[in-house]
């Protein structure tokens, strides 16, 4: 079985600019969450979705939006880049909202 | 909020020797589980082990085992007979079940190394 996958791998993007980045979870599993990782510390809950509903935010400004697909695949979208959102960003799945989640090799974003 | 805490930003063990990793962590749920999560420097982060709040049982997974202490909202990783593979920064993390946002709470990490 394919695990969480996440594309693109790796971006480089100028300040001021708009990002998508991709995620589809593991096959049968409904919840998926997106963090922020910057280089040196833990991880950084952005947003959970779970049946393509939005089920909580985080401590992230209104540039970071995201949303669910009827397949279970998610977006998450950062607009007007900020050299402060470089970071690494993972995806996790989960087969229920509360059960442990399962994450993607992530998207390292670089913005210059 | 829920906060963790992982006092050592860096540990070293033998090959074939025991580590372990402390982790404390306040919350106000009665409702949560526990995980270890390792992130290799292939940066994908693998789920180690997982305790549910409510079993008094400390959980096992092969080489790897916890020290739960729920009054004291302790949780430690025990790693015996590390392998070289076992290098990895370490995460502890709370998830909460009982609210309508279930979301991990990471701590700082802990970045083993394992000697040969």
């Amino acid at each position: 079985d394919a695990g969480v996958t996440q594309s693109p791998t790796h971006l480089i993007k100028t300040r001021g600019q708009h990002v998508t980045l991709r995620c589809s979870p593991i096959s049968g599993h409904k919840s998926v969450s997106w963090y922020q990782q910057v280089l040196g510390q833990g991880p950084q809950f952005i947003f959970q979705y779970y049946e393509k509903e939005e089920r909580g935010r985080g401590n992230f400004p209104d540039r970071f939006s995201a949303r669910q697909f009827p397949n279970y695949s998610s977006e998450l979208n950062v607009n007007a880049l900020l050299l402060g959102d470089s970071a690494l960003y993972l995806c996790a799945s989960s087969p229920d909202r509360a059960t442990e989640a399962f994450f993607g090799q992530g998207t390292r974003l670089t913005v210059v | 909020a829920q906060t963790v805490t992982q006092s050592q930003p860096e540990m070293s063990v033998q090959e074939a020797e025991t580590v372990t990793l402390s982790c404390t962590y306040d919350t106000s749920e009665s409702d949560y589980y526990l995980f270890w999560y390792k992130q290799p420097p292939s940066r994908q982060m693998i789920l180690v082990i997982r305790q549910e709040a409510y079993k008094q049982q400390n959980a096992t997974e092969n080489r790897f085992s916890v020290n739960f202490q729920k009054a004291a909202k302790s949780f430690s990783l025990k790693i015996s007979d590390s392998q070289l593979g076992d290098a990895a920064m370490y995460f502890c993390a709370p998830l909460n079940y009982g609210g309508a946002t279930n979301k991990l709470i990471f701590g700082t990490g802990t970045l083993l190394a394992v000697q040969p």
